[in-house]
């Protein structure tokens, strides 16, 4: 069965360094997703990304966050300057595109980031 | 108005019992309501799905009970096994308006004893 697949599954980062996490999606998707969800608490929404743009995003999505998709397989999401609370897991999903029912959103194993 | 509140927390359940999960929510723009779940290390998987339209959907051992009116939905586990254990969590979504923004509940870690 095909998988949403993110890499690394677990980045350490020095406080104020930029980090990048990594994620291919389902190849016949066409909207993605970033969550997190900080240890102990519920997955967050962050931003969903279709067709080249962003479509919606949460407010912990601010401008230090960025999604992009650099060619047809990968989507990654950038923390520019990184804040200790942004130590979390972070999971990128991705779903078919909607056709009258709604599509289930597949998601990966996660990228812990731990910032120090 | 977004939240989806779930309990219990925690959950322990004998072999062979059944393990009930409830969720409430608010926003009743809410119209797509999936369970999904999590094993250590992993992460969340979609284990069934409900639409207001229908008041219960049965896949094997796993049910949803959805009370529109309560603005409550449930999920319930028959025969729970210990390969059951792990992290539950309902979420919402309205797919009205072009949002594919899940919202999640706080999760219920489950045990089952064998």
């Amino acid at each position: 069965e095909p998988e949403v697949t993110q890499t690394p599954s677990h980045q350490v980062t020095q406080m104020g360094q930029e980090v990048i996490l990594r994620c291919v999606p389902i190849s016949n998707h066409l909207y993605f997703y970033w969550y997190r969800q900080i240890l102990g608490q519920k997955v967050e929404f962050l931003v969903s990304f279709y067709n080249n743009e962003i479509s919606e995003k949460s407010e912990i999505f601010d401008d230090q966050f960025s999604v992009e998709r650099p060619d047809g397989s990968n989507f990654t999401l950038k923390i520019r300057s990184t804040k200790l609370e942004d130590s979390a897991m972070y999971f990128c999903a991705s779903s078919r595109m909607r056709q009258g029912a709604v599509q289930p959103q597949h998601f990966g194993d996660g990228t812990r980031l731990s910032i120090l | 108005q977004q939240q989806v509140k779930q309990s219990p927390q925690s959950l322990i359940v004998q072999k062979g019992g059944i393990s009930i999960i409830n969720c409430a929510y608010e926003n009743t723009a809410f119209d797509y309501f999936p369970w999904y779940q999590q094993f250590p290390g992993k992460g969340p998987a979609l284990l069934i799905a409900i639409r207001p339209d229908v008041s219960e959907k049965k896949e094997g051992r796993f049910t949803i009970s959805f009370n529109k009116s309560a603005k409550q939905f449930s999920l319930h586990i028959m025969d729970s096994q210990p390969g059951d254990s792990a992290t539950y969590f309902c979420a919402a979504k309205k797919t009205q308006g072009g949002s594919e923004k899940l919202v999640f509940g706080k999760g219920t870690k489950l045990t089952v004893n064998p």
